[in-house]
């Protein structure tokens, strides 16, 4: 079946970096990708939605100059946290679409393995 | 906007039982989808079984079958003759617009043997 990979799975970094996280679809091509937040015991939050080729869609609340995502090929969205600091440590996790167009009973959804961020 | 309640924070449910999961959500759409992820320790998300909401008939997926009551806009999930590897998070999640997925807050399901 279809695969998406996310990498890395962890990360520590200093507080004042920033950090890229990759999501690819490593056996479709996916066109829309969403990326999600997780705290500790909560769920998962949208953050965003990738598109290939033009700007991302955040959710409200979501800084945009904090989280920037570049979707610049079919099968890899990126998602860097700007300027990291210690409340941005959270999991994140990317999912893809399978299919093209609008929404249908064919569509799957294939999520990452997740990264886990560590700002120290 | 749509919103899902998962009401139940955790429910325990011993080897070879049955357990229900409960799930209502709210939206003003005719077509959607609905869905169950189960997430493990490690965080992975398993889906575990999805409906359409434009079918009748309720979904199953081997020991895993769901209850659907489109007009109480309810979805709760029957987990049948439990196993030690069914216990972990599971997310009732709804989706009317290209797969942006809206999660509940998850019910952390406990297995005893």
């Amino acid at each position: 079946g279809a695969v998406v990979s996310q990498h890395p799975s962890r990360v520590i970094c200093k507080s004042g970096t920033s950090v890229k996280i990759e999501c690819r679809s490593l056996d479709f091509q996916a066109t829309t990708m969403f990326w999600y937040r997780q705290f500790p015991k909560q769920s998962l939050m949208l953050m965003a939605t990738s598109n290939e080729g033009s700007k991302a869609t955040y959710e409200q609340g979501v800084e945009k100059d904090k989280f920037l995502i570049n979707h610049a090929s079919l099968t890899l969205s990126t998602l860097t946290v700007t300027s990291a600091h210690p409340e941005d440590s959270s999991f994140y996790i990317c999912s893809a679409r399978e299919s093209e167009g609008s929404w249908g009973s064919g569509n799957t959804i294939y999520f990452g393995e997740g990264s886990w961020l560590t700002v120290v | 906007a749509q919103t899902v309640t998962q009401s139940q924070p955790e429910m325990s449910v011993q080897e070879a039982e049955t357990v229900t999961l409960s799930c209502t959500y709210d939206t003003s759409e005719s077509d959607y989808y609905l869905f169950w992820y189960k997430q493990p320790p490690s965080r992975q998300m398993i889906l575990v079984i999805r409906q359409e909401a434009y079918k009748q008939q309720n979904a199953t997926e081997n020991r895993f079958s769901v209850n659907f009551q489109k007009a109480a806009k309810s979805f709760s999930l029957k987990i049948s003759d439990s196993q030690l590897g069914d216990a972990a998070m599971y997310f009732c999640a709804y989706t009317d617009s290209w797969g942006k997925l809206q999660f509940g807050a998850g019910t952390q399901v406990v297995v005893t043997p």
